[in-house]
């Protein structure tokens, strides 16, 4: 099984700010399979990004993502007010398929 | 606009059986993968398994034997069932659109395990 450890465990910034939240493989990912998701409180999870840099549709383009193999980055190049959540990378190419443990944004 | 809805019961007593539907609007199950993911309270997200009309099911190895999902094409529902469950089964479950990359998300159902 693929484990995936995010840092940090939360990221405290303010509105306009960036953010880099990282996400490490146990393993190398082929393919890149690794995604991101937003979840808010009571909320299902919302798919961000997949292979490791498309943006699904509808996301801002303040968000972005990048990396190969065993290290990965999830980018918000300016943090909006509804940006504050708690973030998910997963892979989908390891069976089974795996997330991390979440890096939480909230406001500084 | 594809949109999924888990529906079941909340409480299930320890040793008994997790039963769950969800059912599917805007899309044909037969079109497609359908997976299901749970979330314990205040807790990180963990792969039930998926299924698919054309394939076996994929269940998540840590479960054991003691799931087993199916699908209902006159409904356009598919379903899980959890057996033997504990305490460590409380959790919100989602139902979820796609095989290993879950693209569309039900709104998730809090199941608690207890007597």
């Amino acid at each position: 099984e693929v484990v995936l450890t995010q840092s940090p465990g939360t990221l405290s910034l303010s509105p306009g700010e960036r953010a880099t939240l990282s996400c490490r493989a146990s393993q190398s990912l082929g393919n890149s399979y690794l995604a991101w998701f937003q979840q808010k409180p009571g909320q299902a999870p919302r798919l961000l990004i997949s292979v490791a840099s498309s943006r699904a549709p509808g996301i801002p383009d303040r968000f972005s993502g990048s990396g190969s193999g065993t290290d990965f980055t999830l980018t918000i190049s300016r943090l909006e007010p509804e940006d504050f959540a708690v973030y998910y990378c997963q892979q989908y190419g390891g069976s089974p398929p795996t997330f991390g443990q979440g890096t939480k944004v909230d406001i500084k | 606009q594809v949109q999924l809805q888990e529906s079941g019961p909340g409480l299930v007593k320890p040793s008994e059986t997790l039963s769950l539907t969800c059912t599917v609007s805007g899309a044909s199950i037969r079109s497609d993968y359908w997976s299901w993911i749970r979330q314990p309270p205040g807790k990180g997200l963990e792969w039930v398994g998926f299924i698919n009309i054309r394939a076996s099911p994929y269940y998540n190895p840590s479960l054991g034997s003691r799931v087993t999902m199916s699908l209902d094409t006159s409904k356009n529902q598919f379903s899980l069932r959890l057996t033997s469950v504990t305490a460590a089964d409380t959790a919100v479950y989602y139902c979820a659109k796609g095989r290993t990359l879950p693209d569309s998300w039900g709104q998730g159902t809090l199941v608690t395990v207890s007597s």
